[in-house]
């Protein structure tokens, strides 16, 4: 019940194209949904969040979108570009479940690739 | 220090030899946070620390591997007797742990093990 669903395990997009990133979680005390980026030789680092109070979060070209009902959320990447190039990892953390500190429950990662 | 800092950021070591991985993380930071990623995988949660404390140690995955903090701060994640399936890069995080969550996690750049 505490675990994150995360697919695909590697993408592949063309450059300009939209890269698409799902997640799934069951556990409804959940209430704050990180995306994290990483590259090679880095730790991961926050790209973007939402709380489940909105449907939608738009910073740039990064989009996440949230559907509460069916417990899913996912990225979006608009005109993806080669730099976007990275690892990515969807995360939930819920602060009524874990003490005063967010620990963060990890999706298994998605291996993006821009192909130029 | 501006970001999280880990050290060595590469240790090779022979199987069966003790290791210490040693975390510095973003002052003021009272959560500090371990995981292990194998090559290619996910981030496994290792264990959790609330200034000094660790309330979380649910993650370590047998009893050589031991982590402490002191002063609320510096924390050295030990590994003893060495297994090769103990390869993998170890990720420190520190967070603030303002209580309400929604806290972003800060991530070291990692240390290298390699078990031979």
């Amino acid at each position: 019940q505490q675990q994150v669903k995360q697919s695909p395990q590697s993408l592949i997009v063309q450059k300009g194209g939209i890269s698409i990133i799902n997640c799934a979680y069951e556990n409804t005390a959940f209430d704050y949904f990180p995306w994290y980026q990483q590259f090679p030789g880095k730790g991961p680092a926050l790209l973007i969040a939402i709380r489940p109070d909105v449907s939608e979060k738009k910073e740039g070209r990064f989009t996440i979108s949230f559907n509460k009902s069916a417990k899913q959320f996912s990225l979006h990447i608009m005109d993806s570009q080669p730099g976007d190039s990275a690892t990515y990892f969807c995360a939930a953390s819920g602060h009524l479940l874990y003490s005063s500190a967010s620990k963060i429950i990890f999706g298994s990662g998605t291996r993006l690739s821009i192909r130029p | 220090g501006a970001g999280v800092s880990q050290s060595p950021s590469n240790k090779v070591t022979e199987k069966g030899k003790d290791v210490e991985l040693r975390c510095d993380p973003i002052s003021g930071h009272t959560a500090l946070y371990w995981y292990r990623q194998s090559l290619g995988q996910g981030l496994e949660f290792l264990i959790y620390f609330q200034g000094n404390s660790a309330p979380d140690k649910s993650g370590l995955p047998s009893d050589r591997f031991s982590a402490e903090r002191t002063g609320g701060s510096v924390s050295t994640l030990t590994i003893q007797r060495t297994q090769q399936e103990d390869s993998a890069v170890y990720l420190c995080a520190s967070s603030l742990a303002t209580g309400v969550g929604q806290e972003t996690q800060y991530f070291g750049p990692g240390t290298r093990l390699l078990v031979l």
